[in-house]
């Protein structure tokens, strides 16, 4: 059963970068048919899909976010990251990380990120 | 760009009723990649249906899904007190992922 978890700082400055991390348990970020996205929800609105990218380091994004945002993988720890630069307070959102199988079936529980100094 | 479009934002009805859930897309979409998702307070989103009428795994039958071209539904045919939720549409393209506003469902 595949799990997958985020973690990274709750709190961010504004203009600073911020960075998350996914762990994937249960299954091989190695999946050569997979991707593995990150998706976030500002408090009270909708879904936004921020960018994915698959095992070798290909990687899509949101044309909206594109210029800040980097995606990275680790396959010897099963994980992929996250960073998204120069953070105003409209980034403050829940962050989910999901598998990418062009909709998303497995998700993370979310980690709530505040831009606030 | 592509823009999706749901209907209505709320929908107000009791447990044993059918909901009928909109989604309708700027321009023409391929029914592929075309999913449906359920929200609850406090919890991440889950997979419904894709390719706009196939069930997820574990999805009870209540839930179904059609359309084709712009157009898309979700129907959930009886309502369980566990339904009431907020339910998004989502589509795929080369370009990534759009999501729909959401409707909530409630009593």
């Amino acid at each position: 059963h595949l799990r997958l978890q985020e973690s990274g700082p709750g709190l961010v400055k504004p203009s600073q970068t911020l960075s998350l991390t996914c762990t994937i348990s249960g299954g091989s970020i190695s999946s050569t048919s997979d991707y593995w996205g990150w998706i976030r929800q500002p408090p009270g609105k909708g879904l936004q899909w921020i960018g994915s990218i698959d095992y070798s380091g290909n990687a899509y994004y949101n044309p909206s976010l594109k210029s800040r945002v980097t995606m990275s993988v680790d396959t010897s720890k099963n994980r992929f990251s996250l960073r998204l630069n120069s953070v105003t307070a409209a980034d403050t959102a829940v962050y989910y990380c999901a598998r990418d199988i062009r909709s998303f079936d497995y998700w993370g529980q979310g980690l709530l990120a505040t831009v606030s100094s | 760009e592509m823009v999706l479009t749901q209907s209505p934002v709320t929908l107000s009805l009791s447990p044993g009723e059918r909901a009928s859930l909109s989604c309708r897309a700027s321009h023409t979409v391929s029914s592929t990649y075309l999913a449906w998702y359920q929200q609850k307070p406090g919890q991440a989103p889950r997979l419904l249906i894709y390719g706009a009428s196939s069930r997820a795994t574990g999805i009870p039958d209540r839930f179904s899904g059609s359309g084709s071209g712009t157009d898309f539904t979700l129907t959930i045919s009886r309502l369980e007190p566990e339904d009431f939720a907020v339910y998004y549409c989502q589509h795929y393209s080369s370009s990534g992922f759009t999501f729909g506003p959401g409707t909530k469902v409630d009593i």
